[in-house]
């Protein structure tokens, strides 16, 4: 039980150049969600989605877009990437138990320059 | 005004002290409060969740949850360095959605 995975760990990009962040979870949770996480700035929701082929918009979506075909997988999608989007971002899923909390993924570090 | 204010530190102590990390937060419709412990370098993992005003032991660990004046803490007693991390307060409406404070960096010296 992998729990959740995300890849890349790190990655550089250009201002402009674009890249899929890639999110797996294994344990059947209906719910995922994606954070960035900025410096002394705690954890803001970009997307999440309540199950396959449903997502919603969280608290800074603007630059970002996601789909969720399966259950298990949740990519997200930057385009024409900023400096703004700098940041280190983490993906987390939940089986809808509110008390159980959520499942986060080590997180993937990106720099764009 | 933020919807959820925590103290981002950094808070240094010695070994064996008890520790206290608060938040504010200023819905009322907010009806679950956890706590998520993150080391550096890692995914926040959940440390203590409670549901109502009150006490929550687990260990070393104690959750308070105050709703009349919306305020939540977070007291570690006998402290370790091994308790080193950033503590993040995370409060939900009950919509699956968790509102999270800044994170308090806490470094415990041997």
């Amino acid at each position: 039980n992998a729990g959740v995975t995300q890849t890349p760990k790190f990655r550089i990009l250009k201002i402009g150049q674009s890249m899929t962040l890639q999110c797996t979870q294994d344990m059947n949770h209906n719910y995922m969600y994606w954070y960035r996480q900025d410096p002394g700035m705690g954890l803001k929701l970009i997307y999440y989605s309540v199950g396959a082929g449903i997502t919603d918009k969280g608290e800074v979506p603007n630059g970002y877009n996601v789909s969720r075909s399966t259950t298990e997988d949740f990519p997200l999608r930057l385009e024409l990437a900023a400096p703004s989007q700098t940041s280190v971002y983490f993906c987390a899923s939940s089986s809808g138990t509110t008390l159980r909390g959520q499942y986060f993924g080590p997180g993937t570090r990106l720099t764009v320059t | 005004q933020k919807e959820v204010e925590q103290d981002p530190g950094p808070l240094s102590v010695p070994e064996g002290a008890i520790v206290s990390l608060n938040c504010t937060y200023s819905n009322s419709a907010f009806q679950y409060f956890m706590w998520y412990r993150q080391y550096s370098r890692k995914g926040p993992e959940l440390l203590m969740y409670t549901y109502s005003s009150g006490n929550k032991e687990d260990g070393r660990f104690t959750a308070q949850v105050d709703k009349s004046s919306k305020y939540i803490s977070l007291f570690i007693r006998d402290s370790q360095p091994s308790d080193s991390a950033t503590y993040l307060c995370a409060l939900d409406q009950g919509a699956q959605k968790l509102v999270f404070g800044q994170g308090t960096r806490l470094t415990i010296n041997p």
